[in-house]
This record gives structure tokens, C-alpha cells and sequence, in this order.
């Protein structure tokens, strides 16, 4: 059973290119999320997904975008890279809106 | 939206020692309080939760006390260990949303 699996895990972007981390769980939950962790600043939700189709925003989206059109994958995108989306990027899932959170093992994103 | 601050943000202790750490939060409908821990180049993995019907929760050497009143809750690991050694976050989420918001960690380290 592998979880929750991100991919790539490593990646260098140069500003104003595009990219897209994928999301794949394979515990057939309904809630997905993408958090960015920055150092002393905790875990911030960018985007999350209540069921297959439905996006919504979270705290930080500006720059992103998410795409939920099957319910085991959650893509995040972002369309012009910029130096402060360089973040550890960290992908979740849910069977339910108050259940524990499976992480995958992140995506470490540089932007130059 | 919610508030969660984490105290202490670093915390050494000896092995065999016990060690707490404390939260606080905003909203007192916050009703879901889960206890994330985070090893070095991996995601967050949830180790203890307490909803707030509750008080206190015991997980063999972890337990996580509530107080709803006051608006904080606490991790406490007794007879630690190396292997403890990690990064912890605190989270809190209530009925009217659908995430979580965590605290900023506290980065854990247990002296043999």
C-alpha cells in the first residue's frame, strides 16, 4: 500500500517557467490538500479538494492552480514560477473533513 | 481564520526525560486536534489525536491533554528516546472548515 506518493521530489525551475507536482493516493479518500512548508512558518494550505471535481482555495493560492479530475490524483500547478514559490511542497489526503491527514513525502522546489 | 501557536520552537531534553509541548488556539469551535510528527527529508506523519469531547488520550508513551477553556493543548512524551528526535506540529480544525491549521513546530532533539 503506498499512500500518498508526490512527484518529482527534487526540482529546479528558473522564474517565469511552469510546472506541475502530481498527487497520487491510493486509499480512495475523499479529501485532498496542497501545503507549502517554509522555515519558521509551519505548514500553510494552498489549495485543497473535498471529492473528485471540486477544488477550492486555501490560504496561500495566489501563483497556483489545482486540478482534481480523477479521485486518487491532485495536481498543483504553477503557470510563471517566481523566487518565493521556492518552498517544500507537501501533498495530503483524507477519508473525511475531522480524520488524521496521510502525507506524501514532499517535493522540494527551487526557483532561481 | 484559526490561530495555532506552538510553544517551546526548539526543545533538547535527556533520554529517559519527559517532554511538552504546548499549543494554543483562536476559535473555541475548534473541535479536532491532531498531533503530527516530522522526520528529516519525510512527510508529516500523524502520531496522536484528541477530538473535544474529550480531555486526555493515551498512546503508550505519548498523551495529548485538552483544555477547552483555556484553548490549549499539550503533547507529552514520556521516557524519551532518540528515535523521538523530530520535528512536532500541533493542528486544530473546527466544524465551519475543511482543514487543518497548524502550529510552526517545535523541533525536538533527545540527548543519549
Amino acid at each position: 500500500n503506498a499512500g500518498v506518493t508526490q512527484t518529482p521530489k527534487f526540482r529546479v525551475l528558473k522564474t517565469g517557467q511552469s510546472m506541475t507536482l502530481l498527487c497520487a493516493q491510493d486509499m480512495n479518500h475523499e479529501y485532498m490538500y496542497w501545503y507549502r512548508q517554509d522555515p519558521g512558518m509551519g505548514l500553510r494550505l494552498i489549495h485543497y479538494s473535498v471529492g473528485e471535481g471540486t477544488t477550492a482555495k486555501g490560504e496561500v493560492p495566489d501563483g497556483y492552480n489545482v486540478s482534481r479530475l480523477k479521485k486518487q490524483n491532485f495536481l498543483l500547478g504553477l503557470e510563471s514560477a517566481a523566487p518565493s514559490q521556492t518552498s517544500v511542497y507537501f501533498c495530503a489526503s483524507s477519508p473525511g473533513q475531522r480524520d488524521g491527514y496521510t502525507f506524501g513525502s514532499g517535493t522540494r522546489l527551487t526557483v532561481v | 481564520g484559526e490561530n495555532v501557536e506552538q510553544h517551546p520552537s526548539t526543545l533538547s531534553v535527556q533520554e529517559g526525560d519527559s517532554a511538552v509541548i504546548k499549543c494554543t488556539y483562536s476559535d473555541s469551535a475548534s473541535n479536532y486536534f491532531p498531533w503530527y510528527k516530522q522526520e528529516l527529508g519525510k512527510g508529516p506523519q500523524l502520531i496522536i489525536d484528541i477530538r473535544s469531547n474529550v480531555g486526555e488520550k493515551k498512546d503508550q508513551r505519548i498523551a495529548v491533554t485538552l483544555n477547552k477553556t483555556a484553548k490549549h493543548f499539550s503533547l507529552h512524551i514520556t521516557e524519551t528516546q532518540p528515535e523521538d528526535s523530530a520535528v512536532y506540529f500541533c493542528a486544530a480544525s473546527w466544524i465551519q472548515v475543511n482543514n487543518l491549521f497548524f502550529g510552526t513546530g517545535t523541533r525536538l532533539t533527545v540527548i543519549p
